[in-house]
């Protein structure tokens, strides 16, 4: 069975500080990673996608793969309440990214 | 504008009742699946398919059913051999960079 593991949280932060995600996976094949933003009784937004070891940064959002430790990371600079979420991670293997979900963590961003 | 449009928004059963719920995408993407949602416990995938007239059982598939006879549409059928089907369902769509999510369905039963 392959799996994701995160932290439930809630992960609480001030508004303007760095808030710090991690997610593990069990699949050394693993090819391709997610973040997704889930407010809550909304459904899943793609945020970041990351394929190769390293760092990868879209606006205030840095996403940090390390295969070699099956390690995810989201870090998200300058916190917003509007940052206020569930952030659930994912990871594929194979065609047509059919993906594994994390059970998410949720993130307060306190004013 | 592209993307996913799931129906209906909120969805009431009743006991031995089968619902279908629908999905539509005009994003041209080949593949589309479905996920349910409970509180705690993240999206668990229930059929997905890859190509028309092809679908594969997902890790619940138990108590439902799909068709995928066109590109654009992938609907689900929750059959009265669900026990628990009360839920958030999520249809999705993909190419080559992650998902796209419709809006969502939220069954109960009563």
């Amino acid at each position: 069975q392959k799996e994701v593991e995160q932290n439930s949280g809630p992960l609480s932060v001030p508004e303007g500080a760095i808030a710090s995600l991690n997610c593990t996976y069990s699949d050394r094949g693993s090819q391709s990673f997610f973040w997704y933003r889930q407010y809550s009784g909304k459904s899943p937004e793609l945020i970041m996608s990351i394929y190769s070891n390293g760092d990868k940064e879209d606006g205030r959002f840095t996403a940090q793969l390390n295969k070699a430790s099956q390690y995810v990371s989201l870090l998200i600079r300058d916190s917003q309440p509007s940052d206020s979420a569930t952030y659930l991670c994912a990871v594929g293997s194979g065609g047509y990214q059919k993906v594994t979900f994390g059970t998410g963590t949720k993130l307060q961003v306190i004013p | 504008d592209g993307g996913i449009t799931q129906s209906p928004k909120y969805l009431f059963r009743k006991e031995g009742q089968n619902v279908t719920l629908s999905c539509e995408q005009n994003l041209n993407h080949d593949a589309m699946y479905w996920y349910r949602q409970d509180p705690g416990q993240g999206l668990r995938l229930i059929y997905y398919s890859q190509i028309v007239n092809d679908f594969q059982k997902g890790d619940i598939a138990e108590g439902y059913s799909v068709s995928r006879e066109k590109k654009e549409s992938f609907p689900l059928t929750v059959t009265s051999a669900q026990k628990n089907p009360t839920a958030f369902y999520l249809c999705a769509s993909s190419m080559s960079n992650g998902y796209t999510f419709g809006s969502g369905t939220r069954l109960t039963v009563v």
